[in-house]
């Protein structure tokens, strides 16, 4: 079974610049999390979607990133304009949905973003 | 104050040797915890996954929850170098919800 995919996995940009990424999430899975995690600390929820609908994005930081996720699949995550403190691994989770035996959050590789 | 609290590491251990790992938690709404590895570059990877308070085995791993200590504790015997990782601590209010990380406590096991 194919993991969770996301691209780019390095992403170096200048402050005000730009950037989106993109995840694949396990077939089946209906919820799928996009989480920052900032070097030497733990991953921190950005945004949670539920088939194609925002369960959670209350620690997003709506001024400046946005996140869909068209037709319930794929998603992307994007910041405009990125600020220096955005530089951080950006990983993707998804898992099969909402039930106790069916809660296991499965991590894709990340996206190591640096913002210069 | 974090709502995890992880000791960072590293924690250095000869190969062979009993890994002990702990967090603490102050929200006390938390029912499911979790143990993920994480290796260098790459994404978590879940370890153990347990509800509410008691103990789960799984081959070398041992995970504990004592919610009325608000502690959990995973313990690895006869560590190899290939454990040599990142233990995060993780934990959710409901199944479904956003995971809560601690910090993450860095381990490395020499032969």
């Amino acid at each position: 079974e194919a993991g969770v995919a996301q691209s780019p996995r390095y992403k170096i940009i200048e402050k005000r610049q730009s950037v989106a990424f993109w995840c694949n999430p396990i077939s089946g899975h209906a919820t799928l999390y996009w989480y920052q995690q900032i070097l030497g600390q733990g991953p921190k929820l950005l945004i949670q979607f539920q088939n194609n609908g925002v369960v959670d994005d209350s620690q997003l930081p709506k001024d400046r990133f946005s996140a869909e996720r068209l037709k319930g699949v794929d998603s992307t995550l994007k910041i405009q304009p990125a600020k220096l403190e955005d530089s951080a691994v950006y990983l993707c989770a998804s898992s099969l949905g909402q039930t106790v035996a069916k809660n296991i959050q499965y991590f894709g590789a990340g996206t190591r973003l640096s913002v210069l | 104050q974090k709502e995890v609290e992880q000791d960072p590491g590293p924690l250095s251990v000869p190969e062979g040797a009993i890994v002990s790992l702990n967090c603490t938690y102050s929200n006390s709404a938390f029912q499911y915890f979790m143990w993920y590895r994480q290796y260098s570059r790459k994404g978590p990877e879940l370890l153990m996954y347990t509800y509410s308070s008691g103990n789960k085995e799984d081959g070398r791993f041992t995970a504990q929850v004592d919610k009325s200590s608000k502690y959990i504790s995973l313990f690895i015997r006869d560590s190899q170098p290939s454990d040599s990782a990142t233990y995060l601590c993780a934990m959710s209010k409901a199944a479904g919800n956003k995971l809560t990380f601690g910090g993450g406590t860095r381990v490395l096991v020499k032969p």
